[in-house]
């Protein structure tokens, strides 16, 4: 199973951009790249995902590297609502398993 | 709205009792899925459904059982439950799998065996 790999943790100040990088060297041409977050006490929710080409949404943009080998989330200016853990995730194509990271830990200071 | 909803959100039992944790979404998702997060370890899945009566193992599928008779529920059942089950479980949901679909998670079960 292709495996991601994130730093456990990062730390932020509010409004400066983060960059929050994921490894994922066995990915395979069919695994779309997923990220989540998951605040305190709360289930995960969607950031962002995409497969070959860079993506832009209102939360985040995902810089996706020519081999695919690894990604980087992008928030353009943290705020305090953004500290979470991030999770870096492979959706496979082929055996329909889903693929977490240990996720990183985003501090953000004010 | 688009939900995932589990029950129960807290619970403390024995060891030994049969207990079954709920999962119902409301998106007519084909794939639906179970994890338990544990500190330090992340997210793992237990078991996922491509569909109606279709199951499979993920990662962790020891000490569990699930059923998927009706597209939205997809009940988590522990048949004899042991401390080390204890965990923080989530439920998960989505159109399909695989396919760059967004995962729907629900609020969180916290399960203590004692």
């Amino acid at each position: 199973d292709a495996k991601t790999t994130q730093p456990n943790s990062m730390e932020s100040n509010e409004e400066e951009p983060v960059h929050l990088p994921c490894n994922h060297s066995t990915i395979s041409g069919t695994d779309y790249i997923h990220w989540y977050r998951q605040l305190p006490s709360q289930g995960p929710e969607y950031v962002i995902h995409g497969l070959t080409s860079n993506v832009n949404n209102r939360m985040a943009s995902l810089a996706i590297a020519e081999d695919r080998k690894s990604s980087t989330l992008i928030l353009h200016r943290a705020t305090l609502r953004d500290a979470a853990v991030y999770y870096c995730i492979l959706s496979q194509g082929g055996s329909e398993k889903l693929v977490f990271g240990k996720g990183t830990k985003l501090t953000v200071n004010p | 709205e688009a939900q995932v909803t589990q029950n129960p959100r807290y619970l403390i039992t024995v060891t030994g009792k049969k207990l079954t944790v709920t999962c119902s979404q409301n998106m007519n998702h084909e794939y639906m899925s179970w994890y338990r997060q544990d500190p330090g370890l992340g997210l793992r899945q237990i078991y996922y459904s491509m569909n109606v009566e279709v199951t499979d193992k993920g990662d962790v599928p020891e000490g569990y059982k699930v059923s998927r008779k009706e597209k939205r529920n997809f009940p988590l059942i522990l048949e004899s439950p042991s401390p080390n089950q204890t965990s923080l479980y989530f439920c998960a949901s989505s159109l399909m799998a695989g396919a760059g679909n967004t995962i729907y998670f629900g609020e969180g079960s916290w399960l203590t065996v004692v």
